[in-house]
This record gives C-alpha cells, structure tokens and sequence, in this order.
C-alpha cells in the first residue's frame, strides 16, 4: 500500500497563508489524493482532492507535483478556525479482489494558529 | 443536511463483554467503512462495505467483525472485548465515485 509522510506539527499567525506538505512517493498511477481535517472532537471533514491537476475549492488549494510524488495543502488565510489535524490520503484500489477502493491515512499534522 | 450518525459517544463495558456499534447514514451511500483512531497512529481502517451484505478486511481486522442488512446500516462487533480495544471509533459513508468521505462524531469506547 502507498503511503503518505506528513510533518507531525506545523504553526501559523493568523490571517497568513499556510503551506501543508505530504510525501507519497510510492503513489501509484491511479491514486487520488485527498485532504481531510479533523477539528478537536469531531470526525474528519473533507477538504480537497486531486489527481494531477492543481485544485481550488471554496477552502483551500491543492498543490500536486509534476511527478505526483507530493502535494501541498494550501490554506490562503489561515483562521483561529484552521486550528485542526489535516490529513494527506490516497484513495487506493482494495488489493482483496473486490476492486474497491479503501483510503490510507497516515498520523497527519497538527496545525496550531496564532492569534 | 447529510448526516452520519453514531449510536453512542462515549461507552463503557467490561472485559469480555459483546460489543455492538452502529452506524447509520441518510446519503443512501454505496460504501461504509469502520476506523479506529489512537495517539499517535491515526486513523486505521477495520473493516469496509461496498454493498448490503458485501465486507472486506481493513488493515487491523482482528478481533472485530461486521455486519451490514440494510444499506443505511454498519455495524461493528467486538465479539468479546479486550483492553487492547479501548480507542475512538470513526463510522464513514460515500458514494460509489469516492470523492467524498462522511465521516460520524465518533464513538469512544473504553475497555475496563
């Protein structure tokens, strides 16, 4: 199975963009890459997704390298809000013959935000 | 607003004991998934559906079992639970396209 490598912790002030990178240098061909974030006593909420295209949505951009083998979660204004653990994840084909996907997520990184 | 619910938040039971957690989705979704979530590890998947009466084998399997009847419906079973098993349990639905996980609160279930 592919695997993401993400920093454990990063920090930020307020109103300033924040950069989130992920390592997933085994990423196969057809692998997506998705963020989630999970804020202090929830579930994940999804963030983004992408295949090899830069992605932009209402609350962050995706960042994906020429060779796939890393992407960059970018948050353009990091709030008090964005204070959460985002994860890095590859949707990976089930190796167990039913041909469904499961997801791999890895420990994630605690993003701290600075008033 | 879609929703993904959990039967519980917080519970306790006893070495031993069957454990039974339920999860339940509005979304009319193809694919439900059960994780474990502890310090340090992250999220692990347990077990995945991809249809009614269709399982498959996460990463950590053992020790627990599912059960899904009805689409909206997954169950996770600690068939006789074990300290090793205290941890939060995340519930998740999507569609059969993936683009998109829904995830429940979460259930923290404590081992005595």
């Amino acid at each position: 199975d592919a695997k993401t490598t993400q920093p454990n912790s990063m920090e930020s002030n307020e109103e300033e963009p924040v950069h989130l990178p992920c390592n997933h240098s085994t990423i196969s061909g057809t692998d997506y890459i998705h963020w989630y974030r999970q804020l202090p006593s929830q579930g994940p909420e999804y963030v983004i997704h992408g295949l090899t295209s830069n992605v932009n949505n209402r609350m962050a951009s995706l960042a994906i390298a020429e060779d796939r083998k890393s992407s960059t979660l970018i948050l353009h204004r990091a709030t008090l809000r964005d204070a959460a653990v985002y994860y890095c994840i590859l949707r990976d084909v089930s190796r167990n013959g039913s041909g469904t996907y499961k997801y791999i997520f890895g420990t994630g990184t605690r993003l701290k935000v600075l008033a | 607003d879609v929703k993904v619910t959990q039967s519980s938040r917080y519970l306790v039971k006893r070495t031993g004991e069957k454990v039974f957690l339920e999860c339940v989705q509005d979304m009319d979704h193809e694919n439900m998934f059960w994780y474990r979530q502890d310090p340090g590890l992250g999220l692990r998947l347990i077990y995945f559906s991809y249809d009614v009466k269709m399982k498959e084998k996460g990463d950590i399997p053992e020790g627990y079992s599912v059960s899904r009847e009805k689409k909206e419906r997954f169950s996770l079973i600690l068939e006789s639970a074990s300290t090793n098993q205290t941890s939060m349990y995340l519930c998740a639905s999507c569609t059969s396209g993936y683009n998109e996980q829904f995830f429940g609160p979460g259930t923290r279930l404590t081992v005595l």
